[in-house]
């Protein structure tokens, strides 16, 4: 069973337009979230992270937004470049808990192109 | 330059051989991670080493073996695989478990 969902496999945005990425998760036990950015042929790059503490965080233009209840998260791009086009993966842990062997659960991904 | 490199970058193999893939990193990370990537598949965690002590995940057949010789290091070995093995292998480390990874390029694995 997935706990990790990236129900969209794909995605095409105009240049200039936002983004939004979105990510469902069942594990109520994750309390940290991260984005990663893939290329092809290049290994996942690390994007931006958030805590189960917040339901907010930005850096630049790239903004995660968490809803506990909803158990949801989303990234915003905006505005989006033709270098965002790439993988993104949404992946989760339980970082701060005590059960030992957690680890990152990732995300199916999803392939974002931005349209000149 | 992403801290993590594997090496090599592409690995054609036929069923009875026995290769190794490679990993190192110098970010002074206590964790490594060994993940296969299929198609439209969720990344596979495969094996975590903390601390030089390994964490397995039982799903792994042993076709494929890790070591991890020092903190910087870490190998998986191929032997006998099977062409549903053929994959990107991507290694990573972070600073402990669960805390943001790095991951190295990745190894394109074919096995015919």
């Amino acid at each position: 069973d997935q706990q990790v969902k990236q129900n969209s496999p794909s995605l095409s945005v105009q240049e200039g337009r936002i983004s939004i990425l979105n990510c469902d998760y069942t594990n109520s036990m994750f309390d940290y979230f991260l984005w990663y950015k893939k290329y092809p042929a290049e290994g996942p790059t690390f994007l931006i992270s958030i805590s189960s503490i917040k339901d907010k965080n930005e850096d630049g233009r790239f903004t995660v937004f968490l809803n506990k209840s909803a158990k949801h998260l989303s990234l915003h791009i905006v505005p989006s470049q033709p270098g965002d086009s790439a993988v993104y993966f949404c992946a989760a842990s339980a970082k701060w808990s005590n059960f030992g062997n957690e680890k990152l659960t990732f995300g199916t991904g999803t392939r974002l192109t931005i349209i000149p | 330059e992403t801290g993590v490199t594997q090496t090599p970058r592409h690995l054609v193999m036929g069923m009875t051989n026995k290769k190794s893939l490679k990993c190192e990193q110098h970010l002074g990370h206590n964790a490594m991670y060994w993940y296969k990537q299929s198609a439209k598949k969720p990344l596979e965690l495969m094996f975590v080493y903390s601390l030089e002590e390994r964490v397995e995940n039982n799903s792994v057949p042993s076709r494929f073996s890790p070591e991890c010789p020092n903190s910087s290091h870490l190998f998986l070995h191929l032997h006998t695989l099977q062409p549903e093995d053929s994959a990107l292998y991507l290694c990573a480390s972070s600073q402990d478990w669960g805390s943001e990874a790095f991951f190295g390029q990745g190894t394109r694995l074919t096995v015919v």
